[in-house]
């Protein structure tokens, strides 16, 4: 079994639809992190967060320690959001990340 | 700042020959690691480091190995290829501290073995 689990794998939406992409995690945490990553390019970190909610333009990431899960909104989505957006948790025993597989966005113009 | 940089981006190996992937950060950061990504998998962990001179296996070291002689570099060695270890490698690093776990990539390296 996983330490993250991320839905949904794949996700395509149309231009302007509000997008979720949740993320449950089994370890306990220092920290949540939600990363995106371009077809063929590196890793970018969008927010790293432990209680509460964070935004970043169209953006917004929340979290709930006591359900041990966190979600990514994307609000008003564009083609160029289309990339992987893969959730880590930082765990609070030792000095490992664990990740996600990632969910693939498509956005259509 | 540069960051996180790799090198090579691409390389192709044969079955049974050794090569050594570069990763260096200019953020004087403690914290650094190496990671693989398989298609359709999340990234795992192979090597870390706390320090120079401080390293320690992840979750999937066979086939590697590392060393950490300066706070800059952290390369990782790959002795004797296998086509299992076709896949895409990346270094990041973080600092200490409260607030630090936020870890900065580098650009990856594509590996195939052949």
């Amino acid at each position: 079994k996983n330490e993250v689990e991320q839905s949904p794998q794949n996700l395509t939406a149309q231009e302007g639809e509000f997008i979720t992409i949740n993320c449950s995690y089994s370890v306990g945490i220092s920290a949540l992190h939600w990363l995106q990553q371009h077809p063929g390019g590196g890793i970018v970190s969008l927010f790293m967060l432990s209680s509460g909610k964070k935004k970043h333009g169209r953006l917004i990431a929340t979290i709930n320690i006591q359900e041990k899960h966190s979600s990514l909104h994307i609000t008003a989505s564009h083609p160029r959001d289309s990339a992987v957006y893969i959730c880590a948790v930082s765990a609070n025993t030792g000095n490992q990340f664990y990740f996600g597989t990632g969910t693939s966005l498509t956005v259509i113009p | 700042n540069a960051g996180v940089t790799q090198t090579p981006k691409f390389r192709i190996l044969k079955i049974g020959q050794s090569m050594t992937l570069q990763c260096t950060q200019d953020m004087n950061h403690n914290y650094m690691y190496w990671y693989r990504q398989d298609p359709g998998m999340g990234l795992k962990l192979i090597y870390y480091s706390v320090g120079a001179g401080i390293t320690d296996k992840g979750e999937v070291p066979n086939g590697y190995n590392v060393s950490r002689s300066t706070t800059e570099d952290f390369p990782l060695r790959l002795e004797l290829a296998a086509p299992s270890q076709t896949s895409v490698y990346f270094c990041a690093s973080r600092g200490v501290g409260t607030g630090s776990y936020e870890q900065y990539f580098g650009p990856g390296t594509r590996l195939t073995v052949t």
